[in-house]
């Protein structure tokens, strides 16, 4: 159980574009959603939290023009990087919980911007 | 400075245990937890133990806290080459966010 599954795995596009990542709890309904990023050899900084039906909350320094966050449902968050640009490179992960289960990850999505 | 600290790195002959420690700082921390990272892939939750337990014993691992110091270990009986990973502590408090260690790269050598 608390399976959660992410897409895509891996992108490369050219900077300037905008990119989405889904987030989906396949077995259970997510009240909370995280998303995370990771560099090389580091650990996961939390970006932002999202509650279905309400306005994420980023962290302080996460610009939130550039990183929407759409929670529609309580099965799907989407983290949209807006005009990508290389520095925006990096390894997104998303977790998922509800109020019975800790936090469970998906696989992550590798972003590579050209 | 950081929240949830640990050891970088850990090396393991196949069939020993592995202990992996970590501290942290937050008193009101409700419960902690135990990741497992493989290469290009997301955490897997290994395991969890709210703050007013001791221990926990889930197979081949075992959770220890330390309340009073600010003290988590994992022990990984037994360890094989699939277990070498990057494991994070982490602590959550009411809120739910996670704040994480730096990891340790566990690497089991034949």
């Amino acid at each position: 159980g608390a399976v959660v599954s992410q897409h895509p795995s891996w992108v490369i596009c050219k900077s300037g574009t905008s990119v989405k990542i889904e987030c989906r709890s396949l077995d259970f309904q997510a009240t909370t959603m995280f998303w995370y990023r990771q560099f090389p050899k580091q650990s996961l900084m939390l970006m932002a939290t999202s509650n279905e039906g309400s306005k994420a909350t980023y962290e302080q320094g996460v610009e939130k023009d550039k990183f929407l966050i759409n929670h529609a449902s309580l099965t799907l968050s989407t983290l949209t990087v807006t005009s990508a640009h290389p520095e925006d490179s990096s390894f997104y992960i998303c977790s998922a919980r509800d109020n019975n289960q800790p936090q469970h990850f998906g696989d992550g999505t590798r972003l590579s911007i050209l | 400075g950081e929240d949830v600290e640990q050891s970088l790195f850990l090396s393991v002959r196949e069939g020993d245990s592995s202990v992996i420690n970590c501290t942290y700082t937050d008193s009101s921390s409700t419960y902690l937890y135990w990741y497992k990272q493989e290469p290009g892939a997301g955490l897997q939750l290994l395991t969890y133990i709210f703050s007013n337990m001791d221990m926990k014993q889930d197979q081949r691992l075992t959770v220890l806290l330390n309340k009073k110091d600010k003290h988590l270990s994992l022990r990984i009986a037994d360890t094989q080459t699939g277990d070498s990973a990057i494991y994070f502590c982490a602590e959550s408090r009411g809120d739910y966010k996670l704040s994480f260690g730096a990891g340790t790269t566990v690497t089991v050598r034949a």
